[in-house]
């Protein structure tokens, strides 16, 4: 499975759109991509995925660009209830998911 | 909603000591998983079951054993614990991928801190 980079950390003002980055460069045609979040003391949490086109539900917009080879994640308008670790994973088989350290996202008042 | 329930939230263990943790999933997935998370290391799969009494090593299987006799349940055994096994496990299901839809979800725990002292 492909492996991702994402920020350490970030800062996004409360009401603001939170974007969040991911590099998935060695991504495979038929590789998705997952976002999920972790807020502090539970289980991560699925937030989002996608496999080419935009994708938009009730808690973010995925955003991929033409190559696949990034994605950005999209919180439209932030609370402080958004602020947790955030999870980029890509995945074929869908049996074997590789978390890596995510981006910390602090949501300001 | 999906439930995946750890029977334990806190647990505190001696060196040495067998210990087991407990999951249960009730919406009759497949495939369930165990993960260790440890500061500035992320998740980290130990071992997951695709149908029961399968298993499959993950990439930090040392030190551990699983066991699925059920399908609801996947329990993971430690089976001498050393203070390097204290971590927070966290459990998670998932039904069989279709690449697409709702059926990639994983679905987790809230997970066990586990101190081995």
């Amino acid at each position: 499975d492909a492996k991702t980079t994402q920020p350490t950390s970030m800062d996004c003002a409360e009401g603001r759109a939170a974007n969040l980055p991911c590099n998935h460069s060695t991504i495979s045609g038929n590789e998705y991509v997952y976002w999920y979040r972790q807020i502090h003391s539970q289980g991560p949490q699925y937030i989002i995925h996608g496999l080419k086109n935009n994708e938009t539900n009730e808690m973010a917009s995925l955003i991929i660009t033409e190559d696949r080879k990034s994605s950005t994640l999209i919180l439209p308008h932030a609370t402080l209830r958004d602020t947790a670790v955030y999870y980029c994973i890509v995945s074929l088989t869908g049996n074997q998911f590789y978390f890596g350290t995510g981006t910390s996202l602090t949501v300001i008042p | 909603d999906v439930k995946v329930t750890q029977s334990s939230r806190y647990l505190v263990k001696r060196t040495g000591e067998k210990v087991f943790l407990e999951c249960v999933q009730d919406m009759d997935h497949e495939n369930m998983f165990w993960y260790r998370q440890d500061p500035g290391l992320g998740l980290r799969l130990i071992y997951f079951s695709y149908d029961v009494k399968m298993k499959e090593k993950g990439d930090i299987p040392e030190g551990y054993s699983v066991s699925r006799e059920k399908k609801e349940r996947f329990s993971l055994i430690l089976e001498s614990a050393s203070t390097n096994q204290t971590s927070m496990y966290l459990c998670a299901s998932k039904a069989h991928g279709t690449f697409s839809g709702k059926e990639e979800k994983l679905f987790f725990g809230s997970g066990t801190q586990l101190s081995v002292l």
